[in-house]
């Protein structure tokens, strides 16, 4: 778990309001992740990367969107679209995708009012 | 899509007792993997089981792969209070799919 960070741990947004979740890892994994977790609901894949300037949507990719820029950084926005935001996001990584280990960040508290 | 399904949701024991949960999928899966999340915390992955039939042990907790490679199972012998915690388990079906699927988690709760 260590190497991966992510800011804010609480974030407050009023609604209507895009925001931007920042990860960072320091790893040098080439797969990176962002994952939504709901209580009782689990983790939920929302997007991943395999390399720069590639993504993928996960299965609720919808009012969300990401970039990959740069290896370390996997920042996503969590659009005005996105009807349910206030959810606990986790970002992870891991070596290459169908690897043995995903790494998870602290986790950042989004709760829109 | 893929599902896995996890059971159960919560359990809770006594300090000393033993704890398993389980988890479910109606294909055939890849790989599976283990984590663990304490209460305010982050996943964090315990182990990973690829063969049929695989059994692999860390100290109380056991961890099992069935010889269809549908279903895995985590034994804790003896709960401790440093156990608590949500479990999860995660899926690989591979043919091409990248993504590992989780379970819901089961929520051990020990009661001192």
């Amino acid at each position: 778990d260590g190497g991966i960070t992510q800011s804010p741990k609480y974030l407050f947004r009023k609604e209507g309001q895009n925001v931007t979740l920042s990860c960072e890892q320091n790893l040098n994994h080439d797969a990176m992740y962002w994952y939504r977790q709901d209580p009782g609901q689990g983790l939920r894949l929302i997007y991943y990367s395999q390399i720069v300037n590639d993504f993928q949507k996960g299965d609720i990719a919808e009012g969300y969107s990401v970039s990959r820029e740069k290896k370390e950084s996997f920042p996503l926005t969590v659009t005005s679209a996105q009807k349910n935001p206030t959810a606990f996001y986790l970002c992870a990584s891991s070596i290459g995708l169908l690897t043995d280990t995903q790494y998870f960040g602290p986790g950042t508290r989004l709760t829109v009012l | 899509g893929q599902q896995v399904m996890q059971i159960p949701q919560y359990q809770h024991v006594q300090e000393g007792e033993d704890f398993t949960t389980y988890c479910n999928s109606s294909t055939t899966l890849s790989n599976i993997q283990w984590y663990k999340q304490r209460p305010g915390g982050h996943p964090v992955f315990l182990i990973q089981l690829v063969k049929s039939g695989e059994v692999k042990k860390q100290k109380r907790l056991t961890f099992q792969f069935g010889e269809a490679k549908k279903n895995s199972s985590l034994h804790i012998t003896a709960t401790q209070t440093t156990d608590v915690g949500t479990y999860f388990c995660g899926a690989y079906s591979g043919a091409g799919s990248y993504q590992l699927t989780f379970g819901k988690g089961t929520k051990l709760s020990v009661i001192p």
